[in-house]
């Protein structure tokens, strides 16, 4: 079955500056790639997501990168902020199945 | 609001003592699943449910029942709870597209479950 890798699991970064976090799958036929934020106390929420028929989709500071070949995609968030502070969540769907496969995690910490 | 409701919030129990997780989403979704999250280990699927009376075990199922006589509700039983079903648990619902895909899912806030 999908296994989804999440690097790294924390993450500190000075605020105004970027942040990636990283994920793999296992799963070749997986081609649906979500990004969840969990804030604390708090369910998670989409922030981002991509289709493996595109390779890069931005949403203001947010922006994720998918590359089918290597199974990878990746989270970059630019000019980061105090409140970007959260626990991110990759996951991974193949087209067809009803299960989401989640990563482990990142914890971001943006400094001031 | 377009929200996904669960209750109780906050439960500490005893092992063996029955017990039942309630989610309700207002959205007419027609998919809906639970997830268990423990440190380390990101979000975990337990029981997934494609439209009413429609359910499938997800990767954790031991320990765990679902029901789906509602679209809108969605219940996760634990018959026998023991120690190591202590966890947080969410439920989540989406919409079907007319592709058959899922759009986006939508988390409720979740159920920290205490087992002694």
């Amino acid at each position: 079955g999908e296994n989804v890798e999440q690097h790294p699991s924390t993450l500190s970064v000075q605020e105004g500056d970027s942040a990636v976090i990283k994920c793999t799958y296992s799963d070749s036929a997986s081609n649906y790639f979500p990004w969840y934020k969990q804030e604390l106390g708090k369910g998670p929420q989409l922030i981002i997501d991509i289709r493996s028929n595109v390779g890069e989709k931005k949403d203001q500071r947010i922006a994720v990168t998918l590359n089918k070949t290597a199974k990878h995609f990746s989270l970059h968030i630019t000019e980061t902020q105090p409140e970007d502070s959260a626990v991110y969540f990759c996951a991974a769907r193949a087209l067809g199945s009803y299960k989401l496969i989640f990563g482990s995690g990142t914890r971001l910490l943006v400094r001031p | 609001e377009a929200q996904v409701t669960q209750n109780p919030r906050y439960l500490i129990t005893v092992t063996g003592k029955k017990l039942t997780v309630t989610c309700s989403q207002n959205m007419n979704h027609e998919y809906m699943s639970w997830y268990r999250q423990d440190p380390g280990l990101g979000l975990r699927q337990i029981y997934y449910s494609m439209n009413v009376e429609v359910t499938d075990k997800g990767d954790v199922p031991e320990g765990y029942k679902v029901s789906r006589k509602e679209k809108r509700n969605f219940p996760l039983i634990l018959e026998s709870p023991s120690p190591n079903q202590t966890s947080l648990y969410f439920c989540a619902s989406s919409l079907e597209t007319a592709l058959g895909d899922l759009d986006t899912q939508y988390f409720g806030p979740g159920t920290r479950l205490t087992v002694l």
